[in-house]
């Protein structure tokens, strides 16, 4: 595998359901990022790691729990979704916090139903 | 803060045709531009980028120019291909870390 990976790629789940997203990037970065894409609206940036430390939280609602175990992967644990989170769901990473560039995985479609 | 503005979509072209997507931009001091690439069911992938004022970026045949008087950064293209089909953001960089992207602008080239 190379670049950054991301399973599922297509999730759907139950408002009382709890899952989990995985992302894995092959890269040696030390930055890792969670985005969410719907459409006709810009990407929101929703949490980012550095060195396995949370370092930004852009006011996420607590049904989502990023976990950072080490430096190639990262994950988003849901629980208890509402329908307007159905969205894109994008990890990408970078070699540094301050690096201008990201890299991203292809996303996982989430439904809410 | 910061923001991206970009023309709203689809773009509609026959292919060999002549590509402009607006971008312009507000950001405080001298940020960092890029244009990303989405093509149908894969993640962001970066296009090119601009890193201080009259800088052109280029790639694939795609060309941006960093206008700093007019704090835009539009993407053209001579002549599309079908395989140009993907949605185009423009994002900035303008602080430690954050970059700030665009709606995205979908591109449909028909043969």
């Amino acid at each position: 595998e190379t670049g950054v990976t991301q399973t599922p790629r297509h999730l759907v789940m139950g408002m009382t359901n709890k899952k989990s997203l995985k992302c894995e990037q092959h890269l040696g970065h030390n930055a890792m990022y969670w985005y969410k894409q719907s459409a006709k609206k810009p990407l929101e940036l929703m949490f980012v790691y550095s060195l396995e430390e949370r370092v930004e939280n852009n006011s996420v609602p607590s049904r989502f729990s990023p976990e950072c175990p080490n430096s190639s992967h990262l994950f988003l644990h849901l629980h208890t979704l509402q329908p307007e989170d159905s969205a894109l769901y994008l990890c990408a990473s970078s070699p540094s916090r301050g690096a201008l560039e990201q890299y991203f995985g292809p996303g996982t479609r989430l439904t809410v139903t | 803060g910061d923001s991206v503005t970009q023309m709203e979509g689809p773009v509609t072209l026959s292919e060999e045709a002549f590509l402009t997507i607006n971008c312009t931009y507000t950001a405080t001091g001298y940020p960092s531009l890029f244009w990303y690439v989405q093509y149908p069911g894969e993640g962001l992938q970066l296009l090119l980028k601009a890193t201080k004022a009259d800088d052109k970026g280029s790639n694939k045949g795609f060309e941006a120019t960093y206008r700093k008087e007019t704090t835009s950064f539009h993407l053209e293209k001579g002549s599309v291909q079908v395989s140009d089909s993907a949605v185009y953001f423009c994002a900035l960089s303008g602080g430690y870390q954050k970059v700030t992207f665009g709606t995205g602008t979908k591109l449909q080239v028909i043969p």
